[in-house]
C-alpha cells in the first residue's frame, strides 16, 4: 500500500499569513493527489484534485502543487474560516490511502 | 443538488453485523461509482470499498472477508454491511461519490454516521 506522510501535524497561523502543508507519498503517485478540509463534526470537503486542480466553489487562495512523491497545499492568505484539519489522499492505486492530517488553527 | 445521507445504528455489539444505508439524490447510481470511507481514532481515514456504476464491487483487503457493499438503484440507495465487529471498528462511516470512472478521489460526502462498537 502507498503510505502518505503529512507535515506538520499541527500549525497556527495569523490572519493573512501564507500557510503551506506538505504531503509525501512512499512512491511516485504521478499527481494522483487530493486535498480535503475537515471541520469539527463535519465530513471532509474536497479542495484540490489531480495535485493542482481547484474543486468548483473552493476559494482561489487555496492551491496545490507537486509531483512524484512530494506535494503541498498552500493557503495564500489565512482566513478565520480556514481553521480545520487538512488531509491529503493518494488516488493512483487502490487501496486509496490518506495522510494523518494537519490541524490548522488561527494564531 | 447532489446529496448523500447515511443512516444506521449508533451502537452495535461486538461480533455483530453493522448495516448502513446511504441514500443519494441529485445524480444516478448507474452513472457514478460510490465509495465507503471510515474514520476511526486508531487509524484515521480508511478507504473501505466501492461499488461501480455497473454494480460490481471492490474491497480493501483489510475488510474483504467481512465487508459487503450493494445497492438498490430504484431507491437510490447504497448499502454497507460488515460483520464480526470489534471495538476498533468504532468510528464515523461515510459514503462518498467518485466523480469519474475510478478518479481516485471523492467530490461529495455524506454527513457520516457515528458507530460505537460496545457491549
Amino acid at each position: 500500500d502507498i503510505q502518505m506522510t503529512q507535515s506538520p501535524a499541527s500549525l497556527s497561523a495569523s490572519l493573512g499569513e501564507t500557510v503551506t502543508i506538505q504531503c509525501q507519498a512512499s512512491e511516485d503517485i504521478y499527481s494522483g493527489l487530493a486535498w480535503y478540509q475537515q471541520k469539527p463534526g463535519k465530513s471532509p470537503q474536497l479542495l484540490i484534485y489531480g495535485a493542482s486542480s481547484l474543486q468548483d466553489g473552493v476559494p482561489s487562495r487555496f492551491s496545490g502543487s507537486g509531483s512524484g512523491t512530494q506535494y503541498s497545499l498552500k493557503i495564500s492568505s489565512m482566513q478565520t474560516e480556514d481553521e480545520g484539519v487538512y488531509f491529503c489522499q493518494q488516488g493512483l492505486k487502490y487501496p486509496l490511502t490518506f495522510g494523518s492530517g494537519t490541524k490548522l488553527e488561527i494564531k | 443538488q447532489v446529496q448523500l445521507k447515511e443512516t444506521g445504528p449508533g451502537l452495535v455489539q461486538p461480533t455483530q453485523t453493522l448495516s448502513i444505508t446511504c441514500t443519494v439524490s441529485g445524480f444516478s447510481l448507474t452513472s457514478y461509482y460510490m465509495q465507503w470511507v471510515r474514520q476511526t481514532p486508531g487509524k484515521g481515514l480508511e478507504w473501505m470499498g466501492f461499488i461501480r456504476s455497473g454494480g460490481s464491487t471492490e474491497y480493501n483487503s483489510e475488510f474483504k472477508s467481512r465487508l459487503s457493499i450493494s445497492r438498490d438503484t430504484s431507491k437510490n440507495q447504497v448499502f454497507l454491511k460488515m460483520n464480526s465487529l470489534k471495538t476498533e471498528d468504532t468510528g464515523v462511516y461515510y459514503c462518498a461519490r467518485d466523480p469519474g470512472l475510478l478518479s481516485g478521489y471523492f467530490d461529495y460526502w455524506g454527513q457520516g454516521v457515528m458507530v460505537t462498537v460496545s457491549s
